[in-house]
């Protein structure tokens, strides 16, 4: 049973681009979160996604940033015209139905702007 | 508004000898709280969580948490580190019942021979 895959682990984009981060959740589980992890600092809460459905985007910024769940395929985290404050590593992590708490993380996507 | 404070950012431990990392935390009602370890490079794995009953929580790799309601304070421990146990620690709260947590800043570990 293979964990919580995000891909891909390394990403780098010149401002301006865009970068699509993927997270394929643990078989099983239906419910995706996004955090971000700055240097020096603890995660932030981005996005929480249920299949086709945005619940919680309190933590994403207003604008560049993106969020889905298609009912099939994974959950993509879509930043536009990216900028150096970018730079992090971005974490999705899933639960299952029924346990919110319940999380695998994945081992991230260290995003990084030149 | 909730909030997660740990005060170290940085312990060095000799290995054999005993750990402690500290975790406060703000917010009005019962708390469920949790502690996470991230190796480098890596994402984080849960090492035990508390969501109510026996104060102190066992969990993996031999850690335990104390739950003080008093002193807003869910601390970590080991009895006898190990080299391996090198990585950083991140104590979080759970701010609503979707299942969203808040971190603490973290606090790096070093174990020294």
């Amino acid at each position: 049973n293979a964990g919580v895959m995000q891909n891909p682990r390394h990403l780098v984009r010149r401002r301006g681009q865009e970068a699509r981060l993927r997270c394929s959740p643990m078989k099983g589980h239906s419910h995706v979160y996004w955090y971000r992890q700055l240097p020096e600092e603890g995660l932030k809460f981005m996005v929480y996604l249920q299949k086709e459905n945005i619940i919680d985007e309190s933590g994403m910024p207003k604008e560049r940033f993106s969020a889905e769940f298609p009912k099939e395929g994974p959950s993509i985290l879509r930043i536009q015209q990216v900028v150096r404050g970018d730079s992090a590593a971005y974490f999705c992590a899933s639960s299952p139905q029924g346990d919110n708490y319940g999380y695998t993380f994945g081992s991230g996507t260290r995003l990084t702007v030149v | 508004a909730q909030s997660v404070t740990q005060p170290d950012i940085h312990i060095t431990v000799s290995e054999g000898a005993s750990l402690e990392l500290r975790c406060n935390y703000s917010y009005g009602a019962t708390p469920y709280l949790f502690w996470y370890v991230q190796s480098p490079g890596q994402g984080l794995q849960l090492l035990l969580k508390y969501f109510s009953g026996d104060t102190l929580v066992q969990g993996i790799k031999g850690f335990e948490a104390e739950f003080k309601r008093s002193q807003s304070s869910f601390n970590l421990r080991k009895p006898s580190v190990h080299w391996s146990d090198a990585a950083e620690y991140f104590c979080a709260v759970a701010t609503d019942s979707w299942g969203k947590l808040q971190f603490g800043a973290g606090t790096q570990v070093v174990v020294t021979p």
